[in-house]
């Protein structure tokens, strides 16, 4: 186990639905990232979080947000997706989001279909 | 683009074999960074080599940096069936604030018994 934990593991929703991804991390990190992750594509930075401010948002469209109520907890709220949007989502934390030595720790992902 | 890309997209060896995986990019560096992926879980961290470093060892993996040919190469020694994983290489950029990592499309490691 790396710390992150991840929920669910599996989703399968509508293309009206609205449904969250959580993440949660037991490392004491400060920062905190989702990534899509769409076969033969390299891995897609959608947001990240330091100390629970959003500092980059990747042009990614309205209809994912995130949300960081706390340094230990990450979401991301959907609705109105599309099948493009497909994928598995990973979420990492690393102790902080500045530069140097950023080694990211990774959660077992959510496998999101979209109908 | 930014992010680094690995050579070859797939790798087929028998247990035993040594694996070496390559990866490219195009900015200057803080540091590289490999990470593994087992099938449909996430990534985990390997090792991480600095731009002033040239070779790192962790167990059975080698890794080397050539910041003048912006490359960067992964060895595993003595390949086992467990090593069968999808392998990324990820880049910091130089002067990074946010620690930003940028990583390839991977290689697919298969090791048969």
């Amino acid at each position: 186990e790396t710390g992150v934990t991840q929920t669910p593991r599996h989703l399968v929703m509508g293309m009206t639905n609205k449904k969250s991804l959580k993440c949660e991390q037991h490392l004491g990190h400060n920062a905190m990232y989702w990534y899509k992750q769409s076969a033969k594509k390299p891995l897609e930075l959608m947001f990240v979080y330091s100390l629970e401010e959003r500092v980059e948002n990747n042009s990614v469209p309205s209809r994912f947000s995130p949300e960081c109520p706390n340094s230990s907890h990450l979401f991301l709220h959907l609705h109105t997706l599309q099948p493009e949007d497909s994928a598995l989502y990973l979420c990492a934390s690393s102790p902080s989001a500045s530069g140097g030595r950023n080694i990211q720790y990774f959660g077992a992902g959510t496998r999101l279909s979209v109908l | 683009s930014q992010q680094g890309e690995e050579d070859p997209q797939a790798l087929s060896i028998q247990e035993g074999e040594n694996a070496t995986m390559n990866c490219s990019y195009k900015t200057s560096i803080n540091n590289l960074q490999w990470y593994r992926q087992n099938s449909g879980r996430g990534l985990v961290h390997l090792i991480l080599i600095r731009s002033n470093e040239r070779e790192k060892h962790s167990g059975r993996l080698r890794v080397t940096l050539d910041t003048s040919k912006k490359s960067s190469s992964l060895l595993i020694t003595a390949s086992r069936a467990a090593d069968t994983a999808s392998y990324f290489c990820a880049t910091e950029d130089r002067g990074s604030t946010l620690g930003r990592l940028y990583f390839g499309r991977g290689t697919q490691l298969t090791v048969w018994p």
